[in-house]
């Protein structure tokens, strides 16, 4: 089965800075990959989603980037904001109903 | 928030007693799932559903059944045979229509067993 390795398991950054947080998955046939946050108590949220015809998508201050070749993914958040810390979740699916396989979670920590 | 439900928030438990998660959506989404969440753990998948009266197993199905006898509603059923199932329980629901992907997420459901 698919597996997703997600690095690194926290991340403190001063604010304003940028943050990258990277993943891995072991499964070629995956070609759906999300990025959830979650706050603590709360449900993880879809941040932004990329599919594996696409090598790069924006929204605002966030970007997924994908190399399917390396099977590799990145989220990057630019100019973060003390709203920005939770933790973000990585996953994997080759679309359709099937679920997702989750990274273990970056806990990200905005300094002021 | 969307339109997915789960009930109770907290559930507390002694062990060999069975419990059944409420889950609940009326989004009209096809697919249905549970997710377990332990700390530094991420999510991991039970079960899932694509439609009615039909279920799969996920990475972590033993100890675990679910039911689909509605389009609105997958109830996950924790057995006495579950080892650890003090966890966070997660459920969610996607569309299938137009080739959406996205898993939306309810509030989750505490369980403490002891």
């Amino acid at each position: 089965g698919e597996n997703v390795e997600q690095h690194p398991s926290t991340l403190s950054v001063q604010e304003g800075d940028s943050a990258v947080i990277k993943c891995t998955y072991s499964d070629s046939a995956s070609n759906y990959f999300p990025w959830y946050k979650q706050e603590l108590g709360k449900r993880p949220q879809l941040i932004i989603d990329i599919r594996s015809n696409v090598g790069e998508k924006k929204d605002q201050r966030i970007a997924v980037t994908l190399n399917k070749t390396a099977k590799h993914f990145s989220l990057h958040i630019t100019e973060t904001q003390p709203e920005d810390s939770a933790v973000y979740f990585c996953a994997a699916s080759n679309g359709g109903a099937d679920g997702l396989t989750f990274g273990k979670g970056t806990h990200l920590i905005i300094q002021p | 928030d969307g339109g997915i439900t789960q009930s109770p928030k907290y559930l507390f438990r002694k062990e060999g007693q069975n419990v059944t998660l409420s889950c609940e959506q009326n989004l009209n989404h096809d697919a249905m799932y549970w997710y377990r969440q332990d700390p530094g753990q991420g999510l991991r998948l039970i079960y899932y559903s694509q439609i009615v009266n039909d279920f799969q197993k996920g990475d972590i199905a033993e100890g675990y059944s679910v039911s689909r006898e509605k389009k609105e509603s997958f109830p996950l059923t924790v057995t006495s045979a579950q080892k650890n199932p003090t966890a966070f329980y997660l459920c969610a629901s996607s569309s299938l229509a137009g080739l959406s992907y996205e898993q939306y997420f309810g509030p989750g459901t505490r369980l403490t067993v002891t």
